[in-house]
């Protein structure tokens, strides 16, 4: 939906280059982090996820990495296309609780050509 | 197509007057959940149903009443409708009973305005 962005970060990027979207959480008891990606007018889509047993993980042109001392999640995308112009979000599933997942605000990110 | 369906998408009504939002899967996934999503505060979990018959209230479940008759939908009702409630709201579900915050389907959403 077009108005849920309007009180979003926005990170601009130009086609091509590389784009790094952050996500800081509050639960060092969260085991398991998942980043969505909603394109307008549609639902969130699973992207990428990571556990928290480990540093990195790798996709299809995205990449996740944790640290978890500081609480800090980062999704990269690489070669960033126009069709990444989105609102990406992180979710956090705390541990003993797999029924549950809680979601960031959400960075809107625009690809310009 | 596997897909999550809500009906309707784009609905205007005033305050009070009882709504009924559809949400069907056809996946046969067991787990269903209700979400909103408002400016500056990502989504929030409104009603969750864990199999038919089984329904649990979410992080913001006032105003809000759901059912589970089937496997495949999942209805969320507002009796009494107030502008509070005005909202992007998604329907999900996820083929893991015990575990489905790991791989949720969302449906395309509904926006509801309340006058």
């Amino acid at each position: 939906g077009e108005s849920v962005g309007l009180h979003l970060p926005t990170l601009s990027v130009q086609e091509g280059d590389n784009s790094i979207i952050n996500c800081a959480y509050s639960n060092s008891a969260s085991d398991y982090f998942i980043w969505y990606k909603q394109e307008s007018g549609k639902g969130p889509q699973f992207i990428i996820d990571i556990r928290s047993n480990m540093d990195k993980r790798q996709g299809q042109r995205v990449t996740v990495l944790l640290n978890k001392t500081v609480k800090h999640l980062s999704l990269q995308i690489a070669a960033t296309q126009p069709g990444d112009s989105a609102v990406y979000f992180c979710a956090e599933i705390l541990t003993g609780t797999a029924s549950k997942l809680t979601f960031g605000t959400g960075t809107r990110l625009q690809v310009t050509l | 197509e596997a897909q999550v369906t809500q009906n309707p998408r784009y609905l205007i009504t005033v305050t009070g007057k009882k709504l009924t939002v559809t949400c069907s899967q056809n996946m046969n996934h067991e787990y269903m959940s209700w979400y909103r999503q408002d400016p500056g505060l990502g989504l929030r979990q409104i009603y969750y149903s864990m199999n038919v018959e089984v329904t649990d209230k979410g992080d913001v479940p006032e105003g809000y009443k759901v059912s589970r008759k089937e496997k495949r939908n999942f209805p969320l009702i507002l009796e009494s409708p107030s502008p509070n409630q005005t909202s992007l709201y998604f329907c999900a579900s996820s083929p893991y009973g015990d575990r489905p915050a790991y791989e949720q389907y969302f449906g395309p959403g509904t926006r509801l305005t309340v006058t």
